[in-house]
């Protein structure tokens, strides 16, 4: 089944300890993005990758880091999260060329103490 | 990619058709309207995209108007499930416009 995997669900951890959020995808797809989603805020785009090895800024990418590696993997990171980056993320993928539609994930709610 | 302008909230009666309008004045000629879908707090679910034709698939309609500076996502016979935020963005699938920006979406309440 086409899909976009993250891994945990829910996470609750406490500033400053190290975390990743992992998000894999089976559709080899070239581009990947990551969203994070607040209350009235709607979804808000961190970073996104192009292809392997290239990476860029969305909208709010302070606090966050990316990775990719690999084609099918983008690794959310958050080398010392603070109270503020509790929220829903989602990562997604899309093909390139046409009009391909981005597919989502499942979400990872996180909890900063 | 181009700025959407949608209305917060919209309600429907259950059975009866749901229009969801978006606003896109500024949309480049090589940008497509895509819509989505968020129910609660689950990933948004992709529904229908267009460029300059109206669109119908299984689960929708997507009427484009001609100067392409508007569009309205139909669902024919809404039904409880359809109860969601919907989004519309605009977005050419290129490599010099990747940041795909959503917005806050409409919250569309379907309702017995």
């Amino acid at each position: 089944e086409a899909q976009v995997t993250q891994n945990p669900r829910y996470l609750i951890t406490v500033t400053g300890k190290k975390l990743t959020v992992t998000c894999s995808q089976n559709m080899n797809h070239e581009y990947m993005s990551w969203y994070r989603q607040d209350p009235g805020l709607g979804l808000r785009q961190i970073y996104y990758s192009m292809n392997v090895e290239v990476t860029d800024k969305g909208d709010v990418p302070e606090g966050y880091k990316v990775s990719r590696k690999e084609k099918r993997n983008f690794p959310l990171i958050l080398e010392s999260p603070s109270p503020n980056q509790t929220s829903l993320y989602f990562c997604a993928s899309r093909g390139w060329g046409g009009s391909s539609p981005l597919h989502f994930g499942n979400g990872t709610r996180l909890t900063v103490t | 990619d181009a700025k959407t302008t949608q209305p917060t909230s919209m309600d429907c009666a259950e059975g009866r058709a749901a229009n969801l309008p978006c606003n896109h004045s500024t949309i480049s000629g090589n940008e497509y309207v895509y819509w989505y879908r968020q129910i609660h707090s689950q990933g948004p679910q992709y529904i229908i995209h267009g460029l300059k034709n109206n669109e119908t698939n299984e689960m929708a309609s997507l009427i484009i108007t001609e100067d392409r500076k508007s569009s309205t996502l139909i669902l024919p016979h809404a039904t409880l499930r359809d109860t969601a935020v919907y989004y519309c963005i605009v977005s050419a699938n290129t490599g010099t416009a990747s940041k795909l920006t959503f917005g806050t979406g409409t919250r569309l309440q379907v309702t017995l």
